[in-house]
């Protein structure tokens, strides 16, 4: 089965911020790649599909690019409301593997 | 609007067995697939299983296959999970999530309901 590895596993910036977090599947997955954001407390909601196709009412400083094995999530001025744990999730075959996460937290 | 209300979680012991419901509406539900997702306490969120929106066709997580079954009722409206075999390392919140996409093949979750705590515990 494919593995996907994000990193970093957390990190800390200061608002306005740009951050980016990574993907990597084990194998290629074409652009068959999904972004959730969690909240504390609260269900996933999809961000980004299709590695780079932002979801309906996702504010445009969320964007995703990549393909193949390397994927990425950049925020591209970070806000308070961005506290959260991402992941990514590979689509193009069963298991759809969720990666690891990443917890994004305010400097 | 979509809902989904998942139910049948509780605390069981290890190797008996459970059976989750998720009711779904707001939407045509026979039209799409649905999956279940599970995250332990503190953890990630690990995929589990999915079934098309006919029931024709589903998929396993590796930890779980031979011991859940996944299946759905369209007249109903409503999905199930049956597990069998319960281990501790089956304690989490378990989500059934509608599959984005009126298309047969599995695709990233566009709708969660709110989740059922499973705790496996003698």
């Amino acid at each position: 089965d494919i593995q996907m590895t994000q990193s970093p596993s957390s990190l800390s910036a200061s608002v306005g911020d740009r951050v980016t977090i990574t993907c990597r599947a084990s194998q290629g997955i074409f652009n068959y790649l999904a972004w959730y954001q969690q909240k504390p407390g609260k269900v996933p909601e999809l961000l980004i599909y299709a590695a780079s196709t932002l979801q309906s009412g996702v504010p445009s400083r969320f964007s995703g690019s990549g393909s193949g094995t390397d994927f990425t999530l950049t925020i591209s001025s970070l806000q308070p409301e961005d506290v959260a744990t991402y992941y990514c999730q590979k689509y193009n075959s069963a298991p759809l593997t969720f990666g690891g996460g990443t917890k994004v937290e305010i400097k | 609007q979509v809902q989904l209300v998942e139910s049948g979680g509780g605390v069981v012991q290890p190797g008996r067995s459970l059976r989750l419901s998720c009711a779904a509406s707001g939407f045509t539900f026979s039209s799409y697939g649905i999956h279940w997702v599970r995250q332990a306490p503190g953890k990630g969120l690990e995929w589990v299983a999915f079934i098309w929106y006919d029931g024709s066709n589903k998929y396993y997580a590796d930890s779980v296959k031979g011991r859940f079954t996944i299946s759905r009722d369209n007249f109903k409206n409503t999905l199930y999970l049956q597990m069998i075999s319960l281990r501790a390392e089956d304690t989490a919140v378990y989500y059934c999530a509608r599959s984005a996409f009126v298309v047969s093949a599995p695709r990233p979750v566009d709708y969660w309901g709110q989740g059922t705590l499973v705790t496996v515990s003698s």
